[in-house]
């Protein structure tokens, strides 16, 4: 089955800085790779996510990079601020969508 | 819209013990799903239902049954609690769009087994 490796596990970086978050996965089948964010105490939310026809989106300050090749993609946030903090996950999955499998989370700290 | 909603929020059970975790969505939205978080190990599939009528396994279904009560309804039912089981647990709901194929998660019942 399908195994998603997330690092690094904790990122600490200064407001204005980019923060950048690896995903691998094991599953060459795999074709939909979304990212989701969880505050603390909160429930996780979509953030971005990217099909495996495309090798790159980008929405405002995040952007999602997919190497197939290499299995691998990557999250990327510019211009970081304090409200970036929160753990993300990032996830795979083939065929129909539905049964995703996710990575162990990277907790964001953005210190002002 | 509430989106999707989960009861109760906090639990306590003594090993042995059962209850039933419920879920429901006003999304109408074909699939449905449980999760389970524990600290340092993301989101675990339980188990999955694609459209009404229909479950499937997931990652970590051990321990755990499922029943797709109608369209809205997915319960998550535990028959005999173990403190393995302590964890927080996420129901949530996706339809398959366009463009994504977003999954909305409720708020999460917080589990303790003792």
């Amino acid at each position: 089955g399908e195994n998603v490796e997330q690092h690094p596990s904790t990122l600490s970086v200064q407001e204005g800085d980019s923060a950048v978050i690896k995903c691998t996965y094991s599953d060459s089948a795999s074709n939909y790779f979304p990212w989701y964010k969880q505050e603390l105490g909160k429930r996780p939310q979509l953030i971005i996510d990217i099909r495996s026809n495309v090798g790159e989106k980008k929405d405002q300050r995040i952007a999602v990079t997919l190497n197939k090749t290499a299995k691998h993609f990557s999250l990327h946030i510019t211009e970081t601020q304090p409200e970036d903090s929160a753990v993300y996950f990032c996830a795979a999955s083939r065929g129909g969508f539905q049964k995703l499998v996710f990575g162990t989370g990277t907790r964001l700290l953005v210190s002002p | 819209n509430a989106g999707v909603t989960q009861t109760p929020k906090f639990q306590v059970l003594k090993t042995g013990q059962s209850m039933t975790l419920q879920c429901a969505q006003d999304m109408n939205h074909n699939s449905m799903y449980w999760y389970r978080q524990d600290p340092g190990m993301g989101l675990r599939l339980i188990y999955y239902s694609a459209s009404e009528g229909t479950t499937d396994k997931g990652e970590v279904p051990n321990g755990y049954n499922v029943s797709r009560l109608n369209k809205r309804e997915f319960s998550l039912r535990l028959e005999s609690a173990a403190p393995s089981q302590t964890s927080v647990y996420f129901c949530a709901s996706s339809e398959r769009g366009i463009s994504s194929y977003e999954q909305y998660f409720g708020p999460g019942t917080r589990l303790t087994v003792t």
